[in-house]
């Protein structure tokens, strides 16, 4: 079955460490986003990439960091960095490399909860 | 400057009712306009969408209108079900948006819920 898959679904970090999350597609989309979403808010993009070993900022960068080493794979890290790191995070691929002019495919997202 | 607003955070409808669910958008640039709807701990799940070249797309129970003039979409749900109750993201996207080409910019929901 062609989908999009993130782990784990739940995830607990101590304060200032480093924790990555995973994101995996065999949809052999190009791109693929990040996008966190907190309560009340929309969902805002974190990191996106259009083509593998290319990857640009999005709107919330800042304490993040991405790879895309591999056209299936996009992992997170949200690093010590990142003020208030607890959200749902929520992982999309989609078809084209210009234009995302078709429907995203989002995984089921990760929980983060910094403790 | 939010860019894609919904601004109901909820609505709540009677089983077999009409649901209407509004965005407006400030970007003139956006030509691309898709509506998500999303449970809770889940991912969203792409529901319909519309092009700038057209004012309505039906799918079953499920159409959106797109008035250009007003940068104003709605989705009407019709008859509205109790499995219809979720969140619903409003999206839009822009052939050239700065540097993030295509790249979706969400409102920020409208809580949905169908009450037998």
């Amino acid at each position: 079955d062609g989908g999009i898959t993130q782990s784990p679904k739940y995830l607990f970090r101590k304060e200032g460490q480093n924790v990555t999350l995973s994101c995996e597609q065999n949809l052999n989309h190009d791109a693929m986003y990040w996008y966190r979403q907190d309560p009340g808010q929309g969902l805002r993009l974190i990191y996106y990439s259009q083509i593998v070993n290319d990857f640009q900022k999005g709107d919330i960068a800042e304490g993040y960091s991405v790879s895309r080493e591999k056209k299936e794979s996009f992992p997170l890290t949200v690093t010590s960095a990142q003020k208030n790191p607890t959200a749902f995070y929520l992982c999309a691929s989609g078809q084209g490399i210009v234009r995302m002019n078709t429907e995203a495919f989002f995984g089921q997202g990760t929980r983060l909860t910094v403790v | 400057d939010q860019q894609v607003k919904q601004n109901s955070p909820s609505l709540s409808v009677q089983e077999g009712r009409i649901s209407i669910l509004n965005c407006d958008y400030t970007n003139s640039m956006f030509d691309y306009f898709l509506w998500y709807k999303k449970y809770p701990a889940e991912g969203p799940t792409f529901l319909i969408s519309i092009s700038s070249i057209k004012d309505k797309n039906e799918d079953g129970r499920f159409t959106v209108f797109l008035n250009k003039s007003a940068k104003h979409l709605s989705l009407h749900i019709v008859p509205s079900q109790p499995g219809d109750s979720a969140v619903y993201f409003c999206a839009a996207s822009a052939e050239n948006y700065g540097g993030s080409q295509g790249n979706l910019i969400f409102g920020k929901g409208t809580k949905l819920s169908v009450k037998p």
